[in-house]
């Protein structure tokens, strides 16, 4: 049961660059999230899905896209990569219908230099 | 608007002492509250949540929490502190009401526990 899994792990790119950040759950939660963790900030909401093809923006949206085509894949294009993009990235999943916790990945350190 | 509020970067333990990890809140309605831990380079365990009902919650590793309505707080304890429990503790708060699922988070509080 591998849960919920990030790729990469670590990215380093450019100014300018587009990116993908990948996030995969087996649990087939209906909810998942893209946050980003930045010292002083906590964590920050980007974007969340509630189901295959239904997205929303968060807290931070600008400068990221996200699509949903299959309920167990949620990635995370940073179009044109900033250097304030460079944080780390979590994705978390949550089934519905009731006060579920939510389950992290393990995270992705991005710089964008 | 929902908001949390963790009002110590760091907390500094003995080992073997209780502990105490400060968390307020503000929701419109009624909240579901939770605790994260973070350990290095890892993403984030859940804790323990309130839900309703009893104000002392217990979760993983010994944990514990109390809600207190009148003040809005939800203050993470433990008896006996462990180095191990050295980690980045998360506050977080739902609105009952909210059918988004999201969360709010705080900004973290450091826990180091000294041997």
């Amino acid at each position: 049961d591998a849960g919920i899994t990030q790729s990469p792990r670590y990215k380093i790119t450019e100014t300018g660059r587009q990116v993908t950040l990948m996030c995969h759950q087996t649990w087939s939660h209906s909810y998942m999230f893209w946050y980003r963790q930045d010292l002083g900030h906590g964590l920050r909401l980007i974007y969340y899905s509630a189901a295959a093809d239904i997205t929303d923006k968060g807290e931070v949206p600008d400068g990221y896209v996200v699509s949903r085509s299959k309920t167990e894949n949620f990635p995370l294009t940073l179009e044109s990569a900033t250097r304030s993009q460079t944080s780390v990235y979590f994705c978390a999943s949550t089934r519905s219908g009731g006060p579920n916790e939510q389950f992290f990945g393990p995270g992705t350190r991005l710089t964008v230099l | 608007a929902q908001s949390v509020a963790q009002p110590e970067d760091q907390v500094n333990v003995a080992e073997g002492n209780p502990l105490t990890v400060k968390c307020t809140y503000s929701v419109s309605g009624n909240p579901y509250l939770f605790w994260y831990v973070q350990y290095p380079n890892r993403g984030l365990q859940f804790l323990l949540k309130y839900i309703t009902g009893d104000n002392l919650v217990k979760g993983s590793y010994g944990f514990e929490a109390e809600f207190n309505k009148s003040q809005t707080s939800f203050h993470l304890k433990k008896p006996s502190a462990l180095v191990s429990d050295s980690a980045l503790y998360f506050c977080a708060v739902r609105d009952i009401g909210d059918s988004s699922y999201k969360l709010i988070f705080g900004s973290g509080t450091r826990l180091l526990v000294r041997p």
